[in-house]
């Protein structure tokens, strides 16, 4: 069974530093979120793609945010000169959008740790 | 945008005890799901309820999307069943379809 995967699992790194992360979704599922998760909150919208088209990046957290699914299939979400309040939980998750039925599933996350 | 309320924000249970958790919402939605997130912050899917009933086990849920809540019921808690609940829903804003969660539920089932 192969479930959403993500990697890193966890990243430690210095303020100023790029990082980028990477999600598989499930197979042949069309839709991918990405969404971030601070202690106490329940997991925050970021963006989200259908295949390869970005459909909704307005809630990124900023300019420094960005994502990619180039071939419809993997997608990484990168954070440009990280800073201290950029580490959270980073989750990631797919769906197949048949039928109507946009059940979502989820990664493990990567927890980001930015010192 | 939409807003979601979860109610209780925490609860303690013994074990064996039945609950009841709460997700309003503020505007119509596509879809409703909820979740258990367990202590290593894995999501697991419970339900997928835009409308409805539906029960798995000991967990049911339903939904009136006309009335905009959602209902968890939780029967016969173990301790297991720790850790926090969350209901998601996912609403048309402009073009798009946007997922908002709630704050979540922290649920507690001592032994």
């Amino acid at each position: 069974d192969t479930g959403v995967s993500q990697n890193p699992r966890h990243k430690i790194t210095k303020r100023g530093q790029n990082v980028t992360f990477r999600c598989d979704p499930i197979s042949e599922h069309n839709r991918l979120y990405w969404y971030r998760q601070t202690l106490g909150q329940g997991p925050e919208f970021l963006t989200y793609f259908q295949n390869e088209a970005q459909l909704e990046k307005s809630r990124l957290l900023s300019d420094r945010f960005s994502a990619e699914r180039p071939k419809g299939s993997f997608s990484t979400l990168e954070i440009q000169r990280t800073e201290q309040g950029d580490s959270a939980m980073y989750l990631c998750a797919s769906s197949s959008l048949t039928g109507g039925n946009n059940e979502q599933f989820f990664g493990p996350g990567t927890r980001l740790t930015v010192l | 945008g939409i807003q979601v309320e979860q109610s209780p924000p925490d609860l303690i249970l013994q074990e064996g005890a039945n609950s009841t958790l709460r997700c309003n919402f503020s505007d119509s939605v596509n879809n409703l799901q909820w979740f258990h997130q367990n202590p290593w912050g894995q999501l697991i899917n419970l339900f997928y309820i835009p409308s409805g009933t539906k029960q798995n086990g000991r967990l049911s849920a339903t939904t009136v999307a006309t009335e905009r809540y959602s209902l968890l019921y939780i029967s016969s808690s173990q301790t297991t069943d720790s850790g926090v609940y969350f209901c998601a829903v996912e609403s048309r804003t402009g073009g798009s379809y946007i997922p908002t969660f709630g704050r979540g539920t922290s649920l507690i089932v001592h032994p």
